[in-house]
């Protein structure tokens, strides 16, 4: 029962530096997206994608970069890091868009730029 | 633009007590809408979610949940709290209309439940 994995649970990137946060899930879900949290502004969405070869922006994509080349596999790249983007980090999946079903989430990447 | 408001940063209840934690939300057309917790260091986790029918939803853990359109509201309850209940609560919220639309998220409420 794997359900959403992400790696690395936590790094520390100095800023400029550049890294790839992983996010799978092995239940064939259509819906990956990624969000960050941070205190007192809940939860918002950065990039999400409907299918393998289909993304899209969510409310605050600059910075980062995602590609979808199967249906498990939703990276999450940050391009030259910025304390800004220090975060929690989230992968969360759902069925296809007929589902009115809920998300599932990773348990989180923490993500600290010095 | 859809939103949700959820008005209070922290609830404090006694055990034992029923605890209620507070959810509007705005959307064009008719909502989807849920509520997920979210304990120390983990990633959020589904509690309950209103689709149609019954405005009273029940979910995991004891939880419910009351739509009220007329007040955009989705409020979190249960009739009796538990210490183990403190965590982080986030209402959420989906336009029901056809297609993959977004989720949009509260700030959250952190639930304390004090022994």
């Amino acid at each position: 029962n794997a359900g959403v994995t992400q790696t690395p649970k936590f790094q520390v990137l100095k800023t400029g530096q550049s890294m790839t946060l992983q996010c799978a899930q092995d239940m064939n879900h259509e819906y990956m997206s990624w969000y960050r949290q941070d205190p007192g502004m809940g939860l918002r969405l950065i990039h999400y994608s409907v299918g393998a070869g289909i993304t899209d922006q969510g409310e605050v994509p600059n910075g980062y970069n995602v590609s979808r080349s199967t249906t498990e596999d939703f990276p999450l790249r940050l391009l030259s890091a910025a304390p800004s983007q220090t975060s929690v980090y989230f992968c969360a999946s759902r069925p296809g868009q007929s589902n009115t079903g809920e998300l599932f989430f990773g348990e989180g990447s923490r993500l600290t730029v010095l | 633009a859809q939103s949700v408001a959820q008005p209070e940063d922290q609830v404090n209840v006694a055990e034992g007590n029923p605890l209620t934690v507070k959810c509007t939300y705005s959307v064009s057309g008719n909502p989807y809408l849920f509520w997920y917790v979210q304990y120390p260091n983990r990633g959020l986790q589904f509690l309950l979610k209103y689709i149609t029918g019954d405005n009273l939803v029940k979910g995991s853990y004891g939880f419910e949940a009351e739509f009220n359109k007329s007040q955009t509201s989705f409020h979190l309850k249960k009739p009796s709290a538990l210490v183990s209940d403190s965590a982080l609560y986030f209402c959420a919220v989906r336009d029901r209309g056809g297609g993959y639309q977004k989720v949009t998220f509260g700030t959250g409420t952190k639930l304390q439940v004090i022994p």
